[in-house]
């Protein structure tokens, strides 16, 4: 069955980075869009990035852009989050998700998450 | 960037009575290829959020069909017909028109009486 397991979450002090994972399995990463999506503690849902089926195409939300960058190896199933200089309002859960190509707002599958919290 | 409004934000229900969440856009979310690209996510206690309607009315694998979704241009809602006790978590609309970004409502929890 379809599963996105994410780690490499943490406790990291501001100013420092982090590199978040998600495992895809069950479908064919390689014909999937992929975004993450992350939720500060007791917070609502922001979206954080997306990549393109063949990573020719990225998105950011404003509040990262510019400090994390989404990356993807298809070979190895797997999508990637590089988080640098972090900050305390990056503190939430991140989630990533699928998008079949062509349709890049299904987000029909979500991981359980991995915590980040970023304090000092 | 689209912001969406959900009412109401919080929403005591009596287990086996309907329920009903209220999602606006700020902008018609009617797509060029004639598809309007909102969603509905449940997130229970604790779990990930679940898709449960996508493209106004149509519910995913799996979902009970009490749950229905309606709607047109700005503005959409999310009915369950009569609520379970598994129904209780937070509801969350999102719009996949006009991206990005990818913007979410503030979500709307439904607690049991």
């Amino acid at each position: 069955q379809v599963q996105l397991v994410e780690s490499g979450g943490g406790v990291v002090q501001p100013g420092r980075s982090l590199r978040l994972s998600c495992v895809a399995s069950g479908f064919t990463l390689s014909n999937y869009g992929m975004h993450w999506v992350r939720q500060a503690p007791g917070k609502g849902l922001e979206w954080v990035a997306v990549i393109w089926h063949d990573g020719t195409t990225k998105y950011y939300g404003d509040s990262v852009k510019g400090r994390f960058t989404i990356s993807r190896d298809n070979s190895k199933n797997t999508l990637y989050l590089q988080m640098n200089s972090l900050r305390d309002e990056d503190t939430a859960m991140y989630y990533c998700a699928r998008s079949i190509r062509g349709v890049i707002s299904e987000f029909d599958y979500w991981g359980q998450g991995t915590l980040v919290t970023v304090s000092s | 960037d689209v912001v969406m409004t959900q009412s109401p934000l919080s929403l005591p229900v009596t287990l086996g009575q309907p329920a009903s969440i209220s999602c606006r856009s700020s902008q018609s979310l009617v797509h060029s290829d004639g598809n309007t690209y909102l969603n509905w996510f449940q997130q229970r206690p604790g779990q990930s959020p679940r898709r449960l309607i996508y493209k106004v009315s149509n519910r995913d694998s799996g979902v009970p069909d009490r749950f229905s979704g309606s709607g047109s241009g700005s503005d959409f809602t999310l009915k369950i017909s009569r609520v379970e006790a598994e129904d209780v978590g937070v509801y969350y609309c999102m719009q996949g028109t006009h991206w990005p970004p990818w913007t979410f409502g503030q979500g709307t929890k439904v607690e049991i009486k």
